[in-house]
């Protein structure tokens, strides 16, 4: 089966510095790339996604790149701020063919320090 | 728009007592359904996913069952608790043929 490493597990940023989050996979026919923020004691949200067609997708001051042939994609925050301070998970699907199965990352806790 | 509710919020269970947790979804049709567990500063676990009423995968094998009753209801089920059952469960949908998965506010489970 697919099987997702995320790294760092713990990362602290001043304000307004920006954060990067990387995850590696396995299964080289994963197509769709999402990341996920969750707050404490709350369920996670998508924040973005990316399929395996395109490079590069920004929302803002989120971004994700991703490198197929490597097989990493990495989450980047630019000019953080203390509510971006949360866990936040990657996770690889394989969509296609009727079936679908999303792996995630163990998780970043990020802590933006004002 | 959709909406995923899930309860309760949080609940506090003696070890062998039985477990009832609900998820309903709103707004959308035949959507495809989600348990997570996700212990204390770890991440998620698939434990059960359903493609429609009364269709249950499995993913890990535990004490824990689960149901769909009607098209926008999913439950989670226990006869009988354990200490290990402690979590926060995560309820969530997918619209089928769709990508993105889209999570429930949770449940925190403590079994004591």
């Amino acid at each position: 089966g697919e099987n997702v490493e995320q790294h760092p597990s713990t990362l602290s940023v001043q304000e307004g510095d920006s954060a990067v989050i990387k995850c590696t996979y396995s299964d080289s026919a994963s197509n769709y790339f999402p990341w996920y923020k969750q707050e404490l004691g709350k369920g996670p949200q998508l924040i973005i996604d990316i399929r395996s067609n395109v490079g590069e997708k920004k929302d803002q001051r989120i971004a994700v790149t991703l490198n197929k042939t490597a097989k990493h994609f990495s989450l980047h925050i630019t000019e953080t701020q203390p509510e971006d301070s949360a866990v936040y998970f990657c996770a690889v699907a394989y969509s296609g063919a009727g079936s679908y199965q999303l792996t995630f990352g163990k998780g970043t806790k990020l802590s933006v320090i004002p | 728009s959709q909406t995923i509710h899930q309860w309760p919020a949080t609940l506090v269970q003696p070890v062998g007592s039985p477990l009832s947790l609900e998820c309903t979804v709103e707004g959308t049709s035949n959507p495809n359904l989600y348990w997570y567990r996700q212990a204390a500063g770890r991440g998620l676990q698939l434990l059960f996913y359903s493609v429609g009423i009364g269709q249950i995968s499995s993913e890990v094998p535990q004490n824990l069952s689960a149901s769909r009753p009607q098209d926008r209801q999913f439950i989670l089920s226990s006869k009988k608790l354990l200490l290990s059952d402690s979590g926060f469960y995560l309820c969530a949908w997918r619209r089928w043929g769709t990508d993105t998965q889209y999570f429930g506010p949770g449940t925190r489970l403590t079994v004591l």
